[in-house]
Protein backbone atom coordinates (compact mmCIF):
# COMPACT_ATOMS: atom_id res chain seq x y z
CA UNK A 1 0.00 0.00 0.00
CA UNK A 2 0.46 3.58 -0.09
CA UNK A 3 3.22 4.30 2.41
CA UNK A 4 5.17 7.80 3.29
CA UNK A 5 8.68 8.06 4.74
CA UNK A 6 9.66 10.72 6.56
CA UNK A 7 13.24 11.92 7.82
CA UNK A 8 14.91 12.60 10.13
CA UNK A 9 12.92 10.97 13.14
CA UNK A 10 14.95 13.38 15.31
CA UNK A 11 16.25 16.56 14.78
CA UNK A 12 18.48 18.67 17.61
CA UNK A 13 19.66 22.15 16.81
CA UNK A 14 20.99 25.20 18.25
CA UNK A 15 18.80 28.47 18.15
CA UNK A 16 19.65 30.18 15.22
CA UNK A 17 20.07 27.04 12.82
CA UNK A 18 18.29 25.34 10.08
CA UNK A 19 16.24 22.86 9.87
CA UNK A 20 15.20 20.56 7.35
CA UNK A 21 12.66 17.36 7.20
CA UNK A 22 12.33 15.16 3.88
CA UNK A 23 9.09 13.68 2.95
CA UNK A 24 9.11 10.66 0.54
CA UNK A 25 6.28 8.84 -0.90
CA UNK A 26 6.37 5.09 -2.62
CA UNK A 27 3.96 6.31 -5.36
CA UNK A 28 2.84 9.46 -6.87
CA UNK A 29 0.92 11.46 -4.44
CA UNK A 30 -2.10 14.41 -5.76
CA UNK A 31 -0.94 16.31 -3.23
CA UNK A 32 0.82 16.62 0.10
CA UNK A 33 0.17 18.21 3.16
CA UNK A 34 2.06 19.57 6.00
CA UNK A 35 1.06 19.96 9.83
CA UNK A 36 3.02 20.91 13.15
CA UNK A 37 2.45 19.17 16.33
CA UNK A 38 3.42 20.83 19.66
CA UNK A 39 4.62 19.20 22.77
CA UNK A 40 1.27 18.04 24.40
CA UNK A 41 -1.32 19.41 21.74
CA UNK A 42 -2.58 18.22 18.77
CA UNK A 43 -1.89 18.77 14.96
CA UNK A 44 -1.96 21.99 12.88
CA UNK A 45 -2.05 22.20 9.34
CA UNK A 46 0.62 24.74 8.11
CA UNK A 47 0.36 23.92 4.21
CA UNK A 48 -1.02 22.10 1.12
CA UNK A 49 1.17 21.53 -1.76
CA UNK A 50 -0.42 20.52 -5.20
CA UNK A 51 1.86 21.48 -8.40
CA UNK A 52 5.10 19.69 -9.13
CA UNK A 53 7.91 21.71 -8.31
CA UNK A 54 5.75 23.85 -6.60
CA UNK A 55 7.58 26.11 -3.28
CA UNK A 56 5.76 27.66 -0.83
CA UNK A 57 6.81 30.04 1.76
CA UNK A 58 5.85 30.94 5.17
CA UNK A 59 7.73 33.31 6.98
CA UNK A 60 10.64 31.19 7.65
CA UNK A 61 9.05 28.05 6.53
CA UNK A 62 9.98 26.71 3.12
CA UNK A 63 7.75 24.23 1.84
CA UNK A 64 8.72 22.54 -1.40
CA UNK A 65 6.94 19.33 -3.86
CA UNK A 66 9.22 17.56 -5.98
CA UNK A 67 8.84 17.35 -9.52
CA UNK A 68 8.17 13.95 -9.52
CA UNK A 69 5.37 14.45 -7.09
CA UNK A 70 6.64 11.81 -4.81
CA UNK A 71 8.59 13.59 -2.34
CA UNK A 72 8.70 16.79 -0.32
CA UNK A 73 10.33 19.22 2.02
CA UNK A 74 10.25 21.81 4.85
CA UNK A 75 12.86 23.92 5.63
CA UNK A 76 13.19 26.25 8.44
CA UNK A 77 15.38 29.05 8.30
CA UNK A 78 17.19 30.50 11.31
CA UNK A 79 15.13 28.16 14.06
CA UNK A 80 12.84 30.07 17.07
CA UNK A 81 12.11 27.86 20.25
CA UNK A 82 8.28 28.43 19.23
CA UNK A 83 9.66 25.82 16.17
CA UNK A 84 9.59 22.92 19.04
CA UNK A 85 7.55 20.38 17.72
CA UNK A 86 6.57 17.28 15.31
CA UNK A 87 6.28 17.72 12.06
CA UNK A 88 4.35 15.35 9.47
CA UNK A 89 3.93 15.14 6.30
CA UNK A 90 0.86 13.58 4.75
CA UNK A 91 -0.11 12.59 1.55
CA UNK A 92 -1.84 9.37 0.34
CA UNK A 93 -5.23 8.20 -0.05
CA UNK A 94 -6.07 7.44 3.35
CA UNK A 95 -4.59 10.44 5.03
CA UNK A 96 -1.42 8.48 5.96
CA UNK A 97 0.93 10.41 7.73
CA UNK A 98 4.39 9.64 7.80
CA UNK A 99 5.93 9.24 11.47
CA UNK A 100 6.96 12.89 12.04
CA UNK A 101 10.08 14.93 12.35
CA UNK A 102 10.53 15.60 16.00
CA UNK A 103 12.68 19.17 16.02
CA UNK A 104 13.97 19.86 19.35
CA UNK A 105 16.24 23.59 19.98
CA UNK A 106 18.55 24.35 22.25
CA UNK A 107 18.50 28.16 23.38
CA UNK B 1 -9.53 26.49 18.44
CA UNK B 2 -10.03 24.29 15.69
CA UNK B 3 -13.66 23.72 15.89
CA UNK B 4 -13.66 20.19 16.25
CA UNK B 5 -14.62 19.25 20.13
CA UNK B 6 -13.39 15.52 21.28
CA UNK B 7 -14.62 14.14 24.41
CA UNK B 8 -14.13 12.99 27.32
CA UNK B 9 -10.34 14.57 27.53
CA UNK B 10 -9.09 12.04 29.85
CA UNK B 11 -10.28 8.31 30.13
CA UNK B 12 -8.91 5.80 32.32
CA UNK B 13 -10.34 2.28 32.20
CA UNK B 14 -9.39 -1.58 33.11
CA UNK B 15 -8.68 -4.22 30.66
CA UNK B 16 -11.30 -5.92 29.96
CA UNK B 17 -13.82 -2.98 29.34
CA UNK B 18 -15.49 -0.89 26.53
CA UNK B 19 -15.17 2.86 25.73
CA UNK B 20 -17.15 5.24 23.71
CA UNK B 21 -14.66 8.74 22.46
CA UNK B 22 -16.96 10.86 21.10
CA UNK B 23 -15.69 13.79 17.92
CA UNK B 24 -18.19 16.72 17.01
CA UNK B 25 -16.45 18.35 13.82
CA UNK B 26 -16.20 21.51 12.94
CA UNK B 27 -19.63 23.17 11.44
CA UNK B 28 -19.47 22.41 7.66
CA UNK B 29 -17.34 19.85 7.73
CA UNK B 30 -18.54 16.22 6.35
CA UNK B 31 -15.53 13.74 6.22
CA UNK B 32 -14.46 12.83 10.07
CA UNK B 33 -10.97 10.57 10.69
CA UNK B 34 -9.94 8.68 13.72
CA UNK B 35 -6.51 8.43 14.54
CA UNK B 36 -4.43 7.21 17.60
CA UNK B 37 -0.90 7.83 18.47
CA UNK B 38 0.77 6.01 21.18
CA UNK B 39 3.56 7.83 23.24
CA UNK B 40 6.29 9.36 20.99
CA UNK B 41 4.63 7.52 17.87
CA UNK B 42 3.13 9.03 14.94
CA UNK B 43 -0.35 9.22 13.65
CA UNK B 44 -2.21 6.16 12.69
CA UNK B 45 -4.58 6.63 10.59
CA UNK B 46 -8.13 4.23 11.78
CA UNK B 47 -10.97 4.72 10.09
CA UNK B 48 -12.74 8.17 8.06
CA UNK B 49 -16.44 8.55 7.36
CA UNK B 50 -17.73 10.70 4.81
CA UNK B 51 -21.80 12.16 5.41
CA UNK B 52 -22.48 8.75 7.46
CA UNK B 53 -20.91 6.13 5.66
CA UNK B 54 -17.68 4.63 6.02
CA UNK B 55 -15.18 5.83 3.87
CA UNK B 56 -11.75 4.52 4.14
CA UNK B 57 -10.11 2.38 6.59
CA UNK B 58 -6.64 1.71 8.01
CA UNK B 59 -5.03 0.02 10.89
CA UNK B 60 -8.06 -0.71 12.87
CA UNK B 61 -8.38 -3.62 15.01
CA UNK B 62 -11.64 -5.76 14.92
CA UNK B 63 -11.79 -4.80 18.81
CA UNK B 64 -12.29 -1.24 17.67
CA UNK B 65 -15.62 0.07 15.43
CA UNK B 66 -16.88 3.55 14.98
CA UNK B 67 -19.99 5.21 13.15
CA UNK B 68 -21.01 8.86 11.85
CA UNK B 69 -24.59 9.77 12.71
CA UNK B 70 -26.50 11.69 10.72
CA UNK B 71 -25.67 15.50 12.71
CA UNK B 72 -22.67 14.24 11.55
CA UNK B 73 -20.71 13.82 15.34
CA UNK B 74 -19.32 10.37 15.48
CA UNK B 75 -18.15 7.88 18.12
CA UNK B 76 -15.40 5.75 18.26
CA UNK B 77 -15.69 2.45 20.55
CA UNK B 78 -12.96 0.78 22.02
CA UNK B 79 -13.90 -3.03 23.09
CA UNK B 80 -11.77 -5.58 25.27
CA UNK B 81 -9.84 -3.45 26.26
CA UNK B 82 -5.72 -4.04 26.29
CA UNK B 83 -2.85 -2.39 27.55
CA UNK B 84 -1.40 -1.57 24.95
CA UNK B 85 -4.27 0.75 23.64
CA UNK B 86 -2.83 3.33 26.08
CA UNK B 87 -3.13 6.22 23.54
CA UNK B 88 -4.17 9.82 22.66
CA UNK B 89 -6.99 8.73 20.65
CA UNK B 90 -7.41 11.56 17.65
CA UNK B 91 -10.58 12.76 15.96
CA UNK B 92 -10.14 15.19 12.83
CA UNK B 93 -12.69 16.91 10.05
CA UNK B 94 -12.32 18.16 6.62
CA UNK B 95 -15.22 19.65 4.33
CA UNK B 96 -14.17 17.02 2.12
CA UNK B 97 -12.81 13.50 1.99
CA UNK B 98 -9.48 12.77 0.27
CA UNK B 99 -6.18 14.88 0.60
CA UNK B 100 -7.11 18.29 2.06
CA UNK B 101 -6.81 20.29 5.42
CA UNK B 102 -8.27 18.36 8.25
CA UNK B 103 -8.55 19.93 11.49
CA UNK B 104 -7.84 18.12 14.35
CA UNK B 105 -9.56 18.08 18.02
CA UNK B 106 -7.18 18.47 21.26
CA UNK B 107 -7.54 14.32 21.50
CA UNK B 108 -8.97 11.85 24.05
CA UNK B 109 -6.05 10.42 26.16
CA UNK B 110 -7.00 6.86 26.91
CA UNK B 111 -5.27 5.18 29.58
CA UNK B 112 -5.68 1.10 30.80
CA UNK B 113 -4.82 0.01 33.67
Amino acid sequence: GQQVMQIPQYQHVQEGEDFTTYCNSSTTLSNIQWYKQRPGGHPVFLIQLVKSGEVKKQKRLTFQFGEAKKNSSLHITATQTTDVGTYFCQGAQKLVFGQGTRLTINP
Amino acid sequence: DSGVTQTPKHLITATGQRVTLRCSPRSGDLSVYWYQQSLDQGLQFLIQYYNGEERAKGNILERFSAQQFPDLHSELNLSSLELGDSALYFCASSVRPGNTEAFFGQGTRLTVV
